[in-house]
């Protein structure tokens, strides 16, 4: 699986939208970028995964840039429970992708 | 529904004793996955079950390290002799069948602290 790249730590102002960025320029054309976060003392939680299209749930968006060497997960209005440990992971789809390969993330601090 | 449980929530122990810790995954998912997480650090793969076998414990650091799931729901990860750097976090997780897309829903881990 490609490698990603995270600045360690961000802060946002609540109310504003977190903008995480995530380099992976050497990810295949095979491999989907999924974003996890971890909120202290919990396990990780998924929040959405993208090829090549921007895509948006009930969470987030994530847009990913045309050659799909990077990508921002989008908090439209982030609130103080969304201060977290955020991962971007690249993996492959498909019969024998199951594991996930996380990095050390970015620690997003939301201030009041 | 219930979402993956682990037991014990946190564990103490001396080196060189042996550690069983627990995994409760969501009723009817078939895969089922530990990682290891350090202080500062992202989780590691351990190892995935398919059912009731193993099909990768390529993570599993050393010998010491063993984890079972006999009748394919519930998962063991056993720790012998342990050692100080076995401290960390232990997660599970589980998912559907495995593979693909498919969401890993993870635990709240067990913490493991080996004086």
């Amino acid at each position: 699986d490609a490698k990603t790249t995270q600045p360690p730590s961000m802060d946002c102002a609540e109310g504003r939208a977190a903008n995480l960025p995530c380099n992976h320029s050497t990810i295949s054309g095979n491999e989907y970028v999924y974003w996890y976060r971890q909120i202290h003392s919990q396990g990780p939680q998924y929040i959405i995964h993208g090829l090549k299209n921007n895509e948006t749930n009930e969470m987030a968006s994530l847009i990913i840039t045309e050659d799909r060497k990077s990508s921002t997960l989008i908090l439209p209005h982030a609130t103080l429970r969304d201060t977290a440990v955020y991962y971007c992971i690249v993996r492959v789809s498909g019969a024998g992708s199951y594991q996930l390969t996380f990095g050390k993330g970015t620690k997003l601090s939301v201030i009041p | 529904g219930a979402g993956v449980s682990q037991t014990p929530s946190n564990k103490v122990t001396e080196k060189g004793k042996y550690v069983e810790l627990r995994c409760d995954p969501i009723s009817g998912h078939t895969a089922l996955y530990w990682y290891r997480q350090s202080l500062g650090q992202g989780p590691e793969f351990l190892i995935y079950f398919q059912g009731t076998g193993a099909a990768d414990d390529s993570g599993l650091p050393n010998d010491r390290f063993f984890a079972v799931r006999p009748e394919g729901s519930v998962s063991t990860l056993k720790i012998q002799r342990t050692e100080r750097g076995d401290s960390a976090v232990y997660l599970c997780a589980s998912s559907q069948q495995g593979g693909g897309q498919e969401t890993q829903y993870f635990g709240p881990g067990t913490r493991l602290l080996v004086l």
